[in-house]
């Protein structure tokens, strides 16, 4: 069965500084991996997700993500965080074969300090 | 639907009642899935739909929990004997086919309160 850490809860990190949200997975065989957002009073948004080609994907509001199976991780970047950036982050990971289900991690909470 | 609508928004009950939670999911969508978001958990898989087949039910906590989606669309969790530790956000998310890569839509929730 997949499984997803997060290993940190949550991360603050001054507005135009860098962010990296670290995600490790665990599969059998190469998963279908995303990142979602969600804002405060939000609905949960996709950022990005990786199933195949390029292991750097693109996501929206300027996110980026790299898959290496080497470490079976997928973190999420930013190279600068705005203060509307400020958010739970989920990574998910969905499987391959059977019933494809998608399991997320317990999240990293996201606090942007002027 | 435009999206995925979830009600009652909000639902508050006490100890040993039973709840019932309603999602209607994107029209055509044949996947949906319940989720659970409760403090420092993240979002915790209860239970799968896929067209036809046999649910996915591996993610309910107990056997209090039950779920049933009828004519391929609008499902109901329902909560028996509810307990405190039940309080949380209740996530149901629909997709177009439940292939793995597939984004998923999300619903806004509902919150539920045992007191």
């Amino acid at each position: 069965a997949q499984s997803v850490t997060q290993p940190d809860i949550h991360i603050t990190v001054s507005e135009g500084a860098s962010l990296e949200l670290r995600c490790n997975y665990s599969y059998g065989a190469t998963p279908y991996l995303f990142w979602y957002v969600q804002s405060p009073g939000q609905g949960l948004q996709l950022l990005l997700k990786y199933f195949s080609g390029d292991t750097l994907v693109q996501g929206i509001k300027g996110f980026e993500a790299e898959f290496k199976r080497s470490q079976s991780s997928f973190n999420l970047r930013k190279p600068s965080v705005h203060w509307s950036d400020a958010a739970e982050y989920f990574c998910a990971v969905g499987a391959r074969t059977g019933g494809f289900k998608t399991i997320f991690g317990a999240g990293t909470r996201l606090f942007v300090k002027a | 639907g435009a999206g995925v609508s979830q009600s009652p928004s909000n639902k508050v009950t006490e100890k040993g009642k039973d709840v019932e939670l309603r999602c209607d999911p994107i029209s055509g969508h044949t996947a949906l899935y319940w989720y659970r978001q409760s403090l420092g958990q993240g979002l915790e898989f209860l239970i799968y739909f896929q067209g036809n087949s046999a649910p996915d039910k591996s993610g309910l906590p107990s056997d209090r929990f039950s779920a049933e989606r009828t004519g391929g669309s609008v499902s109901t969790l329902t909560i028996q004997r509810t307990q405190q530790e039940d309080s949380a956000v209740y996530l149901c998310a629909s997709s177009s086919t439940g292939i793995g890569n597939e984004k998923l839509f999300f619903g806004s929730g509902t919150q539920l309160s045992v007191l």
